[in-house]
């Protein structure tokens, strides 16, 4: 089984500027998550989509980020403009369904440099 | 406000030894807990979880304890092995919040040395 997908790894750009990134979820997995780590803290949940609707992004910085998953399969995350504190990795991860003892699996992330 | 917290930001043990992971929560509200294992360029994966009906919950060398009056939990690692090197997370959800979100420690590295 082929697990979360995200692209790119890696992406350094100058702050002001705009980047996006991509995910795709497991299989069948109706429950798609986007969560920022920064260096030496924990994923930080920013948005949570139940198949195509937003279930959570109380935590998303909505001036400046914004995500969709239109057809309810993957899902974009983008920034924009860029600040320096944005620099992290980000995780997507998904899960079979909204219940909270539906293990969520992660993608390997994409570490964004904002210089 | 950092509500689950990991107070070792690193540990180091001999192969075959224990390791005991630590993890401290404010919340009250939360009601079911997880550990996540965490290896270099890879995500997170789920390692083993509690609900807040239990005190301990096992599965092969993980066993993970909880002490609902100390708002703390641990996670055992019998016998440890270098492969279980990677950094672990604790991680918590309440029963209240929209969704299923989950609120991470830190994270604590850990070292099994051969």
């Amino acid at each position: 089984e082929a697990g979360v997908a995200q692209s790119p790894r890696y992406k350094i750009i100058e702050k002001r500027q705009s980047v996006a990134f991509w995910c795709n979820p497991i299989s069948g997995h109706a429950t798609l998550y986007w969560y920022q780590q920064i260096l030496g803290q924990g994923p930080k949940l920013l948005i949570q989509f139940q198949n195509n609707g937003v279930v959570d992004d109380s935590q998303l910085p909505k001036d400046r980020f914004s995500a969709e998953r239109l057809k309810g399969v993957d899902s974009t995350l983008k920034i924009q403009p860029a600040k320096l504190e944005d620099s992290a990795v980000y995780l997507c991860a998904s899960s079979l369904g909204l219940g909270r003892t539906d293990t969520q699996y992660f993608g390997p992330g994409t570490r964004l440099t904002v210089l | 406000d950092q509500q689950v917290k990991q107070n070792s930001p690193s540990l180091s043990v001999q192969e075959g030894r224990i390791s005991i992971l630590n993890c401290d929560y404010t919340n009250s509200m939360f009601d079911y807990f997880l550990w996540y294992k965490k290896y270099p360029a890879e995500g997170p994966t789920f390692l083993i979880s509690i609900s807040s009906i239990k005190d301990k919950n096992e599965d092969g060398r993980f066993t993970v304890f909880l002490n609902k009056s100390a708002k703390h939990l641990s996670l055992h690692i019998v016998p440890s092995q270098p492969g279980d090197s990677a950094v672990y997370f604790c991680a918590a959800s309440a029963r209240e919040t929209s969704g299923s979100r989950l609120t991470f420690g830190e994270g604590t590295q850990l070292t099994v040395n051969p």
